[in-house]
């Protein structure tokens, strides 16, 4: 079974300053691991993802995640946050056989970015 | 915004009716998923469909179904509803066969059961 562990609810930063939001898997094998952001009464919006390589991971609007095996954690990260960056975050993860296309999110970060 | 559109927006239904929810893929992709999201929670894998047949299924019990059209849009159907259905339902499309491929959610249906 895979799981996603997301240890805080609320985080709670100030405009200007660098973010972290935490994420910690479990799954059979290697993963795919995912970043999705959620403004109110909308979809979710795809940020990045880890597939192989590189542990460091651009994505848009300047975040960044860095995939860490031994601590089987991908954190999300901004070197700066921005007001607009408040929203709902979710991690996911998928196992990487073929036809096994399911995501396992986690219950969700929010993040308030406080001007 | 992804190419995923979801109808209707907003459904209010009444405990032991029938509910059809439609999501159309974006251009290129060819599976759709499920998901379903009740408030302060994740989102939970309902199940998936590719070439018009279900690809896997998460926990959820027999009166959620769906279907997959030749053009690739989807629909899930919910009989005997119950309160714990009210939900927002997502839907999500991506490219069965490139595995390491995103999938692109829709703005979801917002069901309401009363």
């Amino acid at each position: 079974a895979q799981s996603v562990a997301q240890p805080e609810d609320q985080v709670n930063v100030a405009e200007g300053n660098p973010l972290t939001v935490k994420c910690t898997y479990s799954v059979s094998g290697n993963p795919y691991l995912f970043w999705y952001v959620q403004y109110p009464n909308r979809g979710l919006q795809f940020l990045l993802k880890y597939i192989t390589g590189d542990n460091l991971v651009k994505g848009s609007y300047g975040f960044e995640a860095e995939f860490n095996k031994s601590q089987t954690s991908f954190h999300l990260k901004k070197p700066s946050a921005l007001v607009s960056d408040s929203a709902l975050y979710f991690c996911a993860v998928r196992a990487t056989n073929f036809g096994n296309e399911k995501l396992t999110f986690g219950t969700g970060t929010r993040l308030t970015i406080i001007p | 915004e992804t190419g995923v559109t979801q109808s209707p927006t907003h459904l209010i239904k009444t405990r032991g009716q029938q509910v059809t929810l439609r999501c159309s893929s974006q251009s290129g992709h060819n599976t759709v998923s499920w998901y379903q999201q009740a408030l302060g929670q994740g989102p939970q894998f309902i199940f998936q469909y590719y070439r018009e047949e279900e690809n896997g299924r998460g926990n959820f019990p027999p009166r959620f179904s769906g279907l997959q059209f030749p053009n690739y849009s989807s629909e899930l159907n919910v009989n005997a509803l119950e309160l714990d259905d009210s939900a927002l339902y997502l839907c999500a499309s991506s490219r069965q066969g490139a595995s390491t491929d995103t999938q692109y959610f829709g703005p979801g249906t917002r069901l309401t059961v009363l």
